[in-house]
């Protein structure tokens, strides 16, 4: 099984709302990433967590707050969100193996696609 | 900064014409990883390469790694329609903890005209 599965698929909320995403895989990764993605744009990195611990930050404005719950979830926590963040957001999920913390390749979801209205 | 630059942005070719498309890093790569985008899609992982002067084939793909593990290319030959979609690269910087963190080229959007 290398599913990571996302949900919502499509999501649509105003500039009041506070919505979350999530985001489940089965395949005993260790390493979740969130992702952006633009339209016709490579997808940007959000936050990584690696062993259920906040590694990376890519200086993401505070709207935005992920979670990690246990090493099969990953939440995206969003609060008073900017038209301009619509966007695809991208979930995906790697192994960890090694002393070294070796990454490995990146399975994705299918990703949630949101409005901001 | 790392960078990676991928060329050309876009393409179009009639059904049947080979592709390639190109990716530069600035700096040297632990290894580095194609996905493909189909239109509405979600990138999905092609290959992995990981040693200098490398070169790996999936079918028409051919997927080569530089020896100075700065650039990439992947090319497709006699393409069929089922290949459209955005091809991108993305590298993993070498030396230290990347915690994975990929740097993605811009992408080659591939159309494929029958």
């Amino acid at each position: 099984d290398t599913e990571v599965t996302q949900t919502p698929k499509h999501l649509v909320m105003g500039m009041t709302n506070k919505k979350s995403l999530k985001c489940e895989q089965h395949m005993g990764h260790r390493a979740m990433y969130w992702y952006k993605q633009k339209a016709k744009k490579p997808p940007e990195l959000m936050f990584v967590y690696s062993y259920e611990k906040l590694s990376i930050n890519e200086s993401v404005p505070s709207r935005f707050s992920p979670e990690c719950p246990n090493s099969s979830l990953l939440n995206l926590h969003l609060h008073a969100l900017q038209p301009e963040d619509s966007a695809l957001y991208l979930c995906a999920s790697s192994p960890i193996w090694g002393d070294r913390g070796m990454y490995g390749i990146q399975y994705f979801g299918a990703g949630t696609r949101l409005s901001v209205l | 900064g790392q960078q990676v630059m991928q060329i050309p942005q876009y393409q179009h070719v009639q059904e049947g014409e080979d592709f390639t498309t190109y990716c530069n890093s600035s700096t040297t790569l632990s290894n580095i990883q194609w996905y493909k985008q189909r239109p509405g899609g979600h990138p999905v992982f092609l290959i992995q390469l990981v040693k200098s002067g490398e070169v790996k084939k999936q079918k028409r793909l051919t997927f080569q790694f530089g020896e100075a593990k700065k650039n990439s290319c992947l090319h497709i030959t006699a393409t069929q329609t089922t290949d459209v979609g955005t091809y991108f690269c993305a590298g993993l910087a070498a030396g230290g903890t990347s915690y994975g963190k990929l740097t993605f080229g811009q992408g080659t959007i591939l159309t494929v005209h029958p």
